[in-house]
């Protein structure tokens, strides 16, 4: 079975500062995603990254895909209140038709 | 377009009732998917289909039946409700596989 499994859970910070989220498995992904979610909306997808090692960048956001394919990173540069929200991480499984879901990363931006 | 949608938003179950969450997508994707999301967790499938009138089950198909007669329309039927089904259930639908877009989901409760 395969697991992504998030940190940290919760993240309450000021804004203006960065912060890193992280997104790990030991199992090989063939891509992974990211989404956004808001309070009473569906997620909304943010990127697909798909090659070993690779580094998309979405404004102040920046994720990275691990070298093995097991692992993912989202950095937030100076974080704004409207970065605030639940992170998911999603991983294509065995099948190509299934995500497989991390449990997410609540982040509150306080002004 | 609408994109994907959703009826109800809302809806209280006794249990032991049944009933069907409606999810519609205007975007002729052939690949649609009924997660559910609990609180504080990330999402796991229910069931997918690749297209009109195929269907398989997800992670966590008992107590959910799916049909899929048209390309718009993918249904997600409850037949004997428990108080386990109390979740947030959301239906996505996407063009080239893995990318996905969600609907605003459709909250129950069961009591």
């Amino acid at each position: 079975t395969q697991l992504l499994e998030q940190s940290p859970q919760f993240l309450s910070i000021q804004e203006g500062e960065n912060l890193t989220v992280y997104c790990n498995s030991s199992s090989v992904f063939s891509s992974l995603q990211w989404y956004r979610q808001e309070p009473g909306e569906g997620p909304v997808l943010l990127v697909t990254v798909v090659t070993g090692g690779e580094v998309k960048k979405l404004k102040r956001l920046t994720f990275q895909f691990g070298d093995a394919r097991k692992d993912s990173s989202l950095h937030i540069t100076a974080a704004q209140p409207g970065d605030t929200g639940l992170y998911l991480c999603a991983g294509v499984g065995d099948s190509s038709y299934k995500l497989i879901f991390g449990s997410g990363t609540r982040l509150l931006v306080r002004p | 377009n609408a994109g994907v949608t959703q009826t109800p938003k809302f809806r209280i179950l006794k249990i032991g009732q049944s009933m069907t969450l409606q999810c519609a997508q205007d975007m002729n994707h052939n690949y649609m998917y009924w997660y559910r999301q609990d609180p504080g967790m990330g999402l796991k499938l229910i069931y997918y289909s690749v297209g009109a009138g195929i269907t398989d089950k997800g992670e966590v198909p008992n107590g959910y039946n799916v049909s899929r007669s048209t390309t718009e329309d993918f249904p997600l039927r409850l037949e004997l409700a428990a108080p386990s089904q109390t979740s947030v259930y959301f239906c996505a639908s996407s063009y080239s596989r893995p990318l996905q877009y969600f609907g605003p989901g459709t909250r129950l409760l069961v009591l």
